[in-house]
């Protein structure tokens, strides 16, 4: 089973549109991450949120954490042909609250922005 | 600045075969971590490494085997290829999983046939 579901699997949108993508675990999140991946090229990373309620941002990209629902949120303001590629998240799969350096991850999700 | 470099690029291989895929990274990271791609599955975990000398299973490690005798690499052993490891292998590395920040080589394209 998929510890990290990503919905949805892939979008398309048209440039300037807002857009949101979702990743919900099963297990206890003590930390999820953010990463982008072109086609073809390793993922890069965005950002990581660590604290339920935590809000970070990179450029027009924001990320939030709702530790409560075990569920992070990406969204991205005025899409642009440039946010285009796979972005997935993952987690460290940390069992009773310690560390043990599992990072895993969601199946991705294929945005698609249309000029 | 290398970060971390995968070889090779892309290999065919004959099913029975064996190989080395390697990785290595100059940045001084403890951590090292190995990932194969399938289309539309996302990251899947097959060995990571805390550290020189040790290593530990992901999640799809069968088939699989690792070593790290140095800090600075962490090659990846298939003893019997099959098409079913037909995939796309990601190395990684990140000095503190606090950061949450892997670094990821470029990949190795691996078909077996």
């Amino acid at each position: 089973s998929q510890e990290l579901e990503q919905s949805p699997q892939s979008l398309i949108v048209q440039e300037g549109k807002n857009l949101t993508i979702n990743c919900t675990s099963s297990k206890t999140l003590y930390g999820l991450y953010w990463y982008k991946q072109k086609y073809g090229e390793g993922l890069i990373f965005l950002m990581m949120l660590q604290k339920g309620g935590e809000e970070k941002s990179h450029e027009k990209i924001t990320a939030k954490l709702d530790e409560k629902k075990q569920q992070s949120s990406l969204h991205i303001t005025a899409s642009q042909p440039s946010h285009a590629g796979i972005y997935l998240c993952g987690a460290d799969r940390s069992e009773g609250g310690g560390s043990n350096y599992k990072l895993t991850f969601g199946k991705g999700t294929l945005l698609t922005v249309n000029p | 600045n290398a970060g971390v470099t995968q070889t090779p690029k892309f290999r065919i291989l004959k099913i029975g075969q064996s190989m080395t895929l390697q990785c290595t990274q100059d940045m001084n990271h403890n951590y090292m971590y190995w990932y194969r791609q399938d289309p539309g599955m996302g990251l899947k975990l097959i060995y990571y490494s805390v550290g020189a000398g040790i290593t530990d299973k992901g999640e799809v490690p069968n088939g699989y085997n690792v070593s790290r005798s140095t800090t600075e690499d962490f090659p990846l052993r298939l003893e019997l290829a099959a098409p079913s490891q037909t995939s796309v292998y990601f190395c990684a590395s990140t000095i503190s999983v606090n950061t949450g920040e892997l670094f990821f080589g470029e990949g190795s394209r691996l078909t077996v046939l």
